[in-house]
């Protein structure tokens, strides 16, 4: 099956730049989608087709995907950023073909 | 304003049996696919199933096939997956999710998310 993976965890101060990756074999070829969520909360899509934001995501949010490795970009990180972040692909060689990296810490300093 | 509420999660014993419902509003429910997702505690998001717009399609993860069934009344615009034979393995937070097609596909993503209903199976 696919394995998505992602660093356990990516500290960044205040008002700089925080990049959480996604691993995968050759994930370029594929859509990847990413997801936040904030302690005791439902995830939230932040990023979806590697690189699009939906309504009321922030700019500061921004995606890429190539080779086999796909990048979620969080600029002027701000203390509200902290969260779990996940990304997901489609695979469907995989047991279930929607597939969750393992998730990122993000812990603003 | 879409709006997803998950409900039925409770406190079951091994081998128990319970129904999960996810009332949604604020989009024309029968136009898109559904899943269920869960967390485990202290865990990642790990996906168990999912049924197309129209209820004519269903998929399961292979750790609950053949145990959770999946389902959907559209003139109700209600979800629900029956959980049996339930295992310790199976405490999580479970969580519906709208699809942002009407056919769960490679192209969909989980564009919204219920707030998650609670699932412990313990003796």
């Amino acid at each position: 099956s696919y394995v998505l993976t992602q660093p356990p965890s990516v500290s960044v101060a205040p008002g700089k730049t925080a990049r959480i990756t996604c691993g995968g074999n050759n994930i370029g070829s594929k859509s990847v989608h990413w997801y936040q969520q904030k302690p005791g909360q439902a995830p939230v899509l932040v990023i979806y087709y590697d690189s699009d934001r939906p309504s009321g995501i922030p700019e500061r949010f921004s995606g890429s995907n190539s080779g086999n490795t796909a990048t979620l970009t969080i600029s002027r990180v701000e203390a509200g950023d902290e969260a779990d972040y996940y990304c997901q692909v489609w695979d469907s060689s995989s047991d279930h073909p929607r597939v969750f990296g393992g998730g990122t810490k993000l812990t603003v300093l | 304003e879409v709006q997803l509420l998950e409900s039925g999660g409770g406190l079951v014993q091994p081998g128990g049996s319970l129904r999960l419902s996810c009332a949604a509003s604020g989009f024309t429910f029968s136009s898109y696919a559904m899943s269920w997702v869960r967390q485990a505690p202290g865990k990642g998001l790990e996906w168990v199933s999912a049924i197309s717009g129209s209820g004519g399609s269903t998929y399961y993860a292979d750790s609950v096939k053949g145990r959770f069934t999946i389902s959907r009344d559209n003139s109700k615009n209600t979800l629900y997956l029956q959980m049996n034979s339930l295992r310790a393995e199976d405490t999580a937070v479970y969580y519906c999710a709208k699809d942002s097609n009407g056919l769960y596909d490679s192209s969909g993503y989980s564009d919204y998310w219920g707030q998650g209903t609670l699932v412990t199976v313990s003796s």
